[in-house]
């Protein structure tokens, strides 16, 4: 099972947006509608940021939106703040019990 | 609160064997489906396995680089969630760790992390 593509980098002032890919196939991301994404910062666990593509966890702030289309999903996130400098990872249901992430993109905010 | 803590990294030689141990508390672990996810330096994510909940049956899926390897296991009585991996390798040097099932086939909790380092 290979691994989701990601861009390895984005990057936005405070204030703006950024938008964050991942691309899989038919067999993940575009077949099921079980795409999650994870906020990791340096030293830390992964956090849940987004599930089921598009559902924002309790607590989890409104300018966390997710998205998909065919075998891309994305993340976006409005209103840069500091503390959203993170990794980003994305993950996927990708049948007969298995899961598969994304290569993660690290998101800096200028 | 929903807590997961991991125990029993270390150093190991290839070849070698190491349990790891996962504490959960804050929710009804008997009722959760369990899985362990490894990074290894530097680099992402990677699903390593998981066990579901006795009433559906207990049973486990794993991740294809560790099949044959590794074993999940879990003991409801101690909240405990349990990762025996044999025949250690070089590449599975990484941060283990252990995550709750959530809605959607989500990972909604995650433990802090234990590091297993293989080096001979």
């Amino acid at each position: 099972q290979s691994a989701l593509t990601q861009p390895p980098s984005a990057s936005g002032s405070p204030g703006q947006s950024v938008t964050i890919s991942c691309t899989g196939t038919s067999s993940d991301v575009g077949g099921y509608n079980y795409v999650s994404w994870y906020q990791q910062h340096p030293g830390k666990a992964p956090k849940l940021m987004i599930y089921e593509v598009t559902k924002r966890p309790s607590g989890v702030p409104d300018r966390f939106s997710g998205s998909k289309s065919g075998n891309t999903a994305s993340l976006t996130v409005s209103g840069l703040q500091a503390e959203d400098e993170a990794d980003y990872y994305c993950s996927s249901y990708a049948g007969s019990n298995n899961f598969v992430f994304g290569t993660g993109t690290k998101v800096t905010v200028l | 609160e929903v807590q997961l803590v991991e125990s029993g990294g270390g150093l190991v030689k290839p070849g070698g064997s190491l349990r790891l141990s996962c504490a959960a508390s804050g929710f009804t672990f008997s009722n959760a489906w369990v899985n362990w996810v490894r990074q290894a330096p530097g680099k992402g994510l990677e699903w390593v396995g998981r066990i579901r909940k006795k009433t559906d049956g207990g049973t486990t899926d794993y991740a294809a680089p560790v099949k044959g390897r590794f074993t999940i296991s879990r003991d409801d009585s101690k909240n405990t969630l349990y990762l025996q991996m044999n025949s250690l390798k070089i590449e599975d040097t990484a941060v283990y760790y252990c995550t709750r099932q959530g809605a959607a086939a989500s990972f909604d909790y995650w433990g802090q992390g234990t590091l297993v380092t293989v080096s001979s």
